[in-house]
């Protein structure tokens, strides 16, 4: 059983480009979520995902960023018109459940790291 | 609004100590607690998952034990290898859509 799948694992882009990431969750995972890790900080939340629909997206910026987890394939980050401070490691998430329900640990994907030159 | 806390946030310790990882939330309404590991440059490894009505859960050299009245939890490794070398996050969900908050991490050096 495959874990978390992201890629890429490293992605460079310009300001003012668009970036996409994307996330493979655990087979038989319909949970997801995406977190940030700015460099030197902690991981922060951004959006909680179940297939086709957006849960909690409290941790999104209101402009720029989106996220979908279609029916079919993985879930999508999309960062528009990148700027320097998008820089960071973008992770996925994945659980059978919600997350906080008893006994249903978060499963890590490795992360794309997102370098906006 | 919950916070998560962990202290300390580095600690370098000789090879074959014991040695307490300390995580303290502000809400103790939780129905779990989660210590992950995280590698240099890599993604975050569950450790070890506790629930709300347990005390302390076990995976090998690794104790985790939670009271939920003082809001802590503490990771007990025992005879510390260089290979734990790592950062130690504990992470709590919150609200009811099951968001993991992270404390900052400990960054724990093994020196052989």
């Amino acid at each position: 059983n495959a874990g978390v799948m992201q890629n890429p694992r490293h992605l460079v882009r310009r300001r003012g480009q668009e970036a996409r990431l994307r996330c493979s969750p655990m087979k038989g995972h319909s949970h997801v979520y995406w977190y940030r890790q700015l460099p030197e900080e902690g991981l922060k939340f951004m959006v909680y995902l179940q297939k086709e629909n957006i849960i909690d997206e409290s941790g999104m910026p209101k402009e720029r960023f989106s996220a979908e987890f279609p029916k079919e394939g993985p879930s999508i980050l999309r960062i528009q018109q990148v700027v320097r401070g998008d820089s960071a490691a973008y992770f996925c998430a994945s659980s059978p459940r919600k997350a906080g329900d008893i006994n249903s640990p978060l499963h890590f994907g490795n992360g794309t790291r997102l370098t906006v030159t | 609004k919950q916070e998560v806390t962990q202290i300390p946030a580095a600690l370098s310790v000789p090879e074959g100590e014991n040695l307490v990882l300390n995580c303290s939330f502000t809400d103790s309404a939780i129905y779990n607690l989660q210590w992950f590991r995280q590698d240099p440059g890599k993604g975050l490894t569950s450790l070890l998952l506790i629930q709300s009505s347990q005390r302390e859960q076990t995976s090998g050299r690794l104790n985790a034990s939670l009271d939920k009245s003082s809001g802590r939890s503490t990771l007990y490794i025992a005879a510390s290898q260089p290979g734990d070398s790592a950062t130690y996050l504990c992470a709590v969900p919150s609200s009811n859509t099951g968001k993991l908050i992270f404390g900052q991490g400990t960054t724990l050096q093994v020196k052989p």
